[in-house]
């Protein structure tokens, strides 16, 4: 009864590649986030979807491209993987003011 | 804008004894303010929060905080830590717009 799960856990790949990180929630919950945790512990949003559509995108390249097929699905594909994308990826939904977080998917590329 | 700081990046304490760890926002419009957990690799988990009301706000674990709105400071407590306390602390601001802002966090770091 997980919810906010993420997939992969661990993603570990070569620069260049594309990959996608998979999120789904079951709370119900109408709004979902992406944050990137650095090296440092430092947390960025990246994304936020309200009902499928985006409402926050901040200074994220180009590579990165949010999904939300539905309400409680938002995945996250990235192209032309680079080394600074290492980080921890987090999946996030809310009800007003309170965010869920999901365990996080550790990026590691080489 | 809206802008968190947590003036320190790690607090070493001894168990058993208080901590406080600082936390200072700044905003131009009302705010409500969070204290997050992050136990080691984990995700993020809701401590306690502050919408409106009473300044004093108590949450899981023991832990509490104060909004002191003269001071932008709301600064997050614990009597007395336990080991099992040992995780990274973020605070986080935010307004209307459903857009969260963390502190850079500060590391509790528990010594026996």
């Amino acid at each position: 009864d997980t919810a906010v799960s993420q997939t992969p856990k661990y993603l570990v790949t070569q620069m260049g590649n594309d990959k996608s990180i998979k999120c789904e929630q079951n709370l119900g919950h109408d709004t979902m986030y992406w944050y990137k945790q650095d090296s440092k512990k430092f947390l960025k949003i990246m994304f936020s979807y309200n009902n499928k559509e985006l409402i926050i995108n901040e200074t994220v390249p180009n590579r990165f491209s949010p999904k939300s097929p539905d309400k409680a699905h938002l995945n996250l594909h990235i192209n032309s993987l680079e080394l600074g994308d290492s980080a921890v990826y987090f999946c996030a939904s809310s009800t007003r003011y309170e965010q869920y977080f999901g365990p996080g998917t550790r990026l590691t590329v080489t | 804008a809206q802008s968190v700081t947590q003036l320190d990046s790690q607090v070493p304490v001894f168990e058993e004894a208080p901590v406080e760890l600082r936390c200072n926002y700044s905003s131009s419009v009302s705010v409500y303010l969070f204290w997050y957990v992050q136990y080691p690799n984990q995700g993020l988990q809701l401590l306690l929060k502050y919408l409106s009301g009473s300044t004093l706000v108590k949450g899981i674990n023991g832990f509490e905080a104060e909004f002191n709105k003269s001071q932008t400071s709301f600064h997050l407590r614990k009597p007395s830590v336990h080991i099992s306390d040992t995780a990274e602390y973020f605070c986080a601001v935010s307004d209307r717009d459903d857009k969260i802002i963390f502190g850079k966090g500060t590391r509790l770091h528990i010594l026996p």
